[in-house]
């Protein structure tokens, strides 16, 4: 079945770049998104891409994605204490359903 | 517009114990959705409706029922809670248009004893 994998934990410095990173197999992705979840909070679309693109950049925010490889990778750029958050990773299937990744928790360090 | 609201935020029920989960959303959007999250696994989609009177299953259906009688509401009922039932259960609405962005009520945390 459909599967979206992507790492649990990643550790960054202040004002470092983070790079979060997910794969999928559902080839036949429309939309592909990422959601940040602040700790206590629910679910907030940080940004999307449609599957024709390579790459939307949002501010501090760039996505890149790969069809070939089904890579998606969410950047951010001078990463802050406020960024702390899990990231999912989702694609979205033929029924307008989201497949979802299992949350990358990204944790700043000062 | 209140997005998508969900009531209770928390509740505590013993094993065998019934209860609905209330959602409603105020931006006629068709499609609506119940996922639980638990730690380590991500959202799990539960039931999905995409239209007033249309149900269909997710991922995690088993022991839980949805109805959709009206666009706005989506309640979702547990029919004899178990442990395994803890987690925070999240709905969604979305307009199946566009960009296809899902909006998140804040979530209820079920711990069932």
């Amino acid at each position: 079945g459909e599967d979206v994998e992507q790492s649990l934990f990643l550790s960054v410095r202040e004002g470092d770049s983070s790079v979060i990173n997910c794969t999928y197999t559902d080839s036949s992705s429309t939309y592909l998104y990422w959601y940040k979840q602040e700790p206590g909070a629910g679910l907030q679309l940080l940004t999307y891409i449609f599957s024709n693109m390579d790459m939307k950049q949002d501010q501090r925010l760039t996505v890149l994605l790969n069809k070939k490889d089904k890579h998606l990778s969410l950047r951010i750029a001078d990463t802050q204490t406020g960024d702390s958050a899990i990231y999912f990773c989702a694609e979205e299937d033929s029924n307008y359903q989201l497949i979802w990744g299992a949350g990358t928790k990204l944790i700043i360090k000062p | 517009n209140a997005g998508v609201t969900q009531t209770p935020k928390f509740q505590v029920l013993k094993t065998g114990q019934s209860m609905t989960l209330q959602c409603a959303q105020d931006m006629n959007h068709e499609y609506m959705s119940w996922y639980r999250q638990d730690p380590g696994m991500g959202l799990r989609l539960i039931h999905y409706s995409v239209g007033a009177g249309i149900t269909d299953q997710g991922e995690v259906p088993n022991g839980y029922n949805v109805s959709r009688s009206t666009t706005e509401d989506f309640p979702l009922r547990l029919l004899s809670a178990a442990p395994s039932q803890t987690s925070v259960y999240f709905c969604a609405s979305t307009s199946g248009q566009g960009d296809n962005e899902q909006f998140f009520g804040p979530g209820t945390r079920l711990t069932v004893l």
